[in-house]
């Protein structure tokens, strides 16, 4: 039972445009959403986080939608660059289970230049 | 040194052998976890230590999987009797705190397969 799903395995995106990485949660109690990033051959990196009484977090390039009607967030990069090639992870967790994180599948998103 | 470090990066080794995987937590970190990812799939939590507190456990997959942590220092992840669905990327993570707001540092992994 995936409690967090991407449905997208992999995107492809020209530079300088927007990338939009969509994720989907089932478990109504998650009250903390992650996004990791993750290079070949390496551990993932956070990148960027969303608490549930928010619906928007910004940083830079980077900006995180979260829609708790819907159970869904999204990622926005823009504009998107070559070195943003990369998997990336959806994460989420749920309050009084320290930070136990349940991930998605992963998104591999492709920048062209 | 600065970030987590796991060790051997890479093992193979022969259906029914044991295996133990070596995890260095940041320094000052109390928390500690332990994931995999098999090929294809999103990483799945394992195990995580935080303080001297009795351990989460609920993630490991069978009773063949084990691990320690002494103090607020080096982990230990043994799989015994190692089976062909053990092969995954087993990856180490520690955090300032266990909560919401301390995100987790990933070593780059021990890709594990077992032949």
């Amino acid at each position: 039972d995936q409690q967090v799903k991407q449905n997208s395995p992999s995107l492809s995106v020209q530079e300088g445009r927007i990338s939009i990485l969509n994720c989907d949660y089932t478990n109504s109690m998650f009250d903390y959403f992650l996004w990791y990033k993750k290079y070949p051959a390496e551990g993932p990196t956070f990148l960027i986080s969303i608490s549930s009484i928010k619906d928007k977090n910004e940083d830079g390039r980077f900006t995180v939608f979260l829609n708790k009607s819907a159970k869904h967030l999204s990622l926005h990069i823009v504009p998107s660059q070559p070195g943003d090639s990369a998997v990336y992870f959806c994460a989420a967790s749920e309050a009084g289970y320290g930070n136990k994180l349940v991930f998605g599948a992963g998104t591999i998103l492709r920048v062209k230049s | 040194g600065a970030g987590v470090s796991q060790s051997p990066s890479n093992k193979v080794t022969e259906k029914g052998k044991d295996v133990e995987l070596r995890c260095d937590p940041i320094s000052g970190h109390t928390a500690l976890y332990w994931y995999r990812q098999r090929l294809g799939q999103g990483l799945e939590f394992l195990i995580y230590f935080q303080g001297n507190s009795a351990p989460d456990k609920s993630g490991l997959p069978s009773d063949r999987f084990s691990a320690e942590r002494t103090g607020e220092s080096v982990s230990t992840l043994t799989i015994q009797r190692t089976q062909q669905e053990d092969s995954a990327v087993y990856l180490c993570a520690s955090s300032l705190v266990a909560g919401s707001n301390s995100p987790l540092h990933f070593g780059n992994g021990t890709r594990l397969t077992v032949t």
